[in-house]
């Protein structure tokens, strides 16, 4: 137990529905993340919230859509998606240091089991 | 981003055997860290290095942080069948307050009894 929680563990969805998955964090972090993880392929970075506010969108689709109501809460909503979208997508938390540090980082990612999602 | 090249893909090892895998990286990390993936599950963190040199233990386990910051190495010793899984390698970088950590494409290690 990491104390990062998914749900749901598995999803199937058509691509004309609209579904949404949900990660909570006990952990009291200040930073939460989505990534997608694809077969054969390193873990991508798609969402980053530090304290409630997103700080990167590495060009993700906008049949995306992340939400975060409070640090320990995340989502992210799924609307008409593709086959290609089908993954494991992995939330994670961190404990973020201040803006602009220099030197080592101690912000270690602790990752929840992921939602496994299929696509039809 | 950065890319980092993990080394080999798989490992085919016999029970009790040791284990070495490495990343490398064309660019500067101020962390390494180490994960484990069982099937169906997220990473775990194994080992996390914060320091140029640094030699770090967990159990059977022993991870470097090496001195150039742009590479890193895991070895398991005496294998057991629980050790069978995915283990990625991750560095991180601090960005302008955002958390950025850019993974290898993994080892997945078979263990044989």
């Amino acid at each position: 137990e990491t104390g990062v929680t998914q749900t749901p563990r598995h999803l199937v969805m058509g691509m004309t529905n609209k579904k949404s998955l949900k990660c909570e964090q006990h952990l009291g972090h200040n930073a939460m993340y989505w990534y997608k993880q694809s077969a054969k392929k390193p873990l991508e970075l798609m969402f980053v919230y530090s304290l409630e506010e997103r700080v990167e969108n590495n060009s993700v689709p906008s049949r995306f859509s992340p939400e975060c109501p409070n640090s320990s809460h995340l989502f992210l909503h799924l609307h008409t998606l593709q086959p290609e979208d089908s993954a494991l997508y992995l939330c994670a938390s961190s404990q973020e240091t201040a803006s602009g540090g220099v030197g080592v980082s101690k912000n270690i990612q602790y990752f929840g089991a992921g939602t496994r999602l299929s696509v039809l | 981003g950065q890319q980092l090249n993990q080394s080999p893909q798989s490992m085919f090892i016999q029970e009790g055997e040791d284990v070495s895998m490495n990343c490398t990286s064309s660019s500067i990390f101020n962390t390494w860290l180490w994960y484990k993936q069982d099937p169906g599950e997220g990473p775990v963190l194994l080992i996390a290095l914060y320091k140029a040199g640094e030699l770090t233990s967990n159990g059977r386990l022993t991870a470097q942080f090496g001195i150039t910051r742009k590479d890193s190495f895991l070895n398991i010793s005496a294998s057991i069948p629980s050790d069978v899984g995915i283990y990625f390698c991750a560095g991180l970088t601090l960005v302008t307050g955002a958390n950025n950590l850019f993974f290898g494409t993994g080892t997945r290690l078979t263990v044989i009894p």
